[in-house]
């Protein structure tokens, strides 16, 4: 079974640039997130999707964050414009209702 | 909300002995405390868990015990090997169910040969 697929795995972007994330769930997982990890740190939730609506969005930074889920599969994280402090890795997670969340391998952002 | 402080934030050990992780949690109401694995360059990955009507779980190596009257749960690593070097994360759930997790800041393990 395939596991969470998040891409591009390393992207690096001059800052104010925009950069966009992308996530294939674990099939048949309605719930998806977002995670921030910075460096030495945990997960940091940003969003939080039950099927294609945002149940949980009051972490991300909505000036320059955006996030969507057509039709409860796939998910974009977008970021415009992109500062240094958003340097990070950013983590698709899915699970079922009340399962276990299973994490995607993760995309390394480094903003210069 | 709820707020998870995990320690030590380092811990070395020789091969064969036992680590502990501890960790507390502030929202009384949360009843889910997973406990994941990160190697480095990795994704986090669920090694056990346990839920707020358990007191201590148990499999082969790791085991996990909950005080809820104290709020705070920790995780026992037994016989350690060198595999077992990597970043762990305790997490618990805030009021809204088992899905929304909030983590702790990470524990770094190394077992030492």
């Amino acid at each position: 079974e395939a596991g969470v697929v998040q891409s591009p795995r390393y992207k690096i972007i001059e800052k104010k640039q925009p950069v966009a994330f992308w996530c294939n769930p674990i099939s048949g997982h309605n719930t998806l997130y977002w995670y921030l990890q910075n460096l030495g740190q945990g997960p940091e939730l940003l969003i939080r999707y039950e099927n294609e609506e945002a149940v949980d969005d009051s972490q991300l930074p909505k000036d320059r964050f955006s996030a969507e889920r057509l039709k409860g599969v796939d998910s974009t994280l977008k970021i415009q414009p992109a500062e240094l402090g958003d340097s990070a890795v950013y983590l698709c997670a899915s699970s079922l209702t009340t399962g276990e969340l299973f994490f995607g391998e993760g995309s390394r952002l480094t903003v210069l | 909300g709820e707020n998870v402080e995990q320690h030590p934030s380092t811990l070395s050990v020789q091969e064969g002995d036992s680590a502990v992780i501890k960790c507390t949690y502030s929202d009384s109401a949360s009843n889910y405390f997973p406990w994941y694995k990160q190697e480095l360059g990795k994704r986090p990955q669920l090694i056990i868990d346990i839920r707020s009507n358990v007191g201590e779980k148990k499999d082969q190596r790791i085991a996990v015990t909950l005080n809820k009257t104290a709020k705070h749960f920790s995780l026992h690593i037994t016989e350690t090997q060198p595999e077992d070097s990597a970043v762990y994360f305790c997490a618990a759930s805030s009021t809204g169910g088992y899905n929304k997790l909030i983590f702790g800041a990470g524990t770094r393990l190394a077992v030492h040969p």
